[in-house]
């Protein structure tokens, strides 16, 4: 079934600790994208990549990176996470046509 | 201002009834409109899109769009008990930038 595969669905991080988050889209869309979305505050994009070689910051970048070495996949990776970075993380990809985005089921992690 | 705004609710509305939400948007060059449903614990799922000024209608779902108000809305007709979940507005602002703007999502609940 075509669609974004995340992983992992959950995860327990002590903080300090070295996390990747994984995306992988099946799609060939262009453009894909990291929210998180927190209670109240809605969901916030973190990063993006307009195409394969290209990233960008969104609006809460501050202690992720992402890479985009091919049209699949789009890893986030945390470099020492911090309690405040307890999310739930969504990847999504998007067509360009019409602009919709599609997202993935979502990773919930918490960092304690 | 929040560049995307919407009533966090609850919205409760009788099975069988009409619901209305709302959402107002900062950005005058704002291009495209999307509503995405999100089901407790799950993804958001593109439900309606538009993109020029008037109605757009899908089934039970009809969008409606007013640009010179900067007003987007969603109507659900004869509301069913699985229409109760989150429903989030989000809005693309520039061409050639496919990222999205999110409000925080107003709650839906459809009393049997």
């Amino acid at each position: 079934i075509a669609g974004i595969t995340q992983a992992p669905t959950s995860q327990i991080l002590a903080a300090g600790r070295r996390m990747t988050l994984r995306c992988t889209q099946d799609m060939r869309h262009n453009a894909m994208y990291w929210y998180r979305q927190d209670l109240g505050l809605g969901l916030r994009l973190i990063h993006y990549s307009n195409t394969a070689g290209t990233t960008g910051k969104g609006e809460v970048p501050d202690g992720y990176s992402v890479s985009r070495a091919n049209t699949d996949d789009f890893p986030l990776t945390l470099a020492s996470a911090v309690p405040s970075q307890t999310s739930v993380y969504f990847c999504a990809s998007s067509d360009g046509s019409k602009n919709i985005q599609y997202f993935g089921a979502g990773t919930r992690l918490s960092v304690l | 201002q929040k560049e995307v705004e919407q009533n966090s609710g609850p919205l409760s509305v009788p099975e069988g009834a009409i619901a209305s939400l709302n959402c107002t948007y900062s950005d005058r060059g704002s291009q495209s409109f999307f509503w995405y449903r999100q089901y407790s614990g799950k993804s958001p799922e593109l439900i309606m899109s538009i993109y020029s000024n008037g109605d757009k209608e899908d089934g039970r779902f009809t969008a409606q769009l007013n640009k010179a108000s900067q007003y987007v809305s969603l109507l659900i007709r004869d509301s069913q008990p699985s229409d109760s979940a989150t429903y989030l507005c989000a809005v693309r602002s520039n061409f050639g930038n496919e990222k999205l703007t999110f409000g925080t999502g107003t709650r839906l609940t459809i009393i049997p």
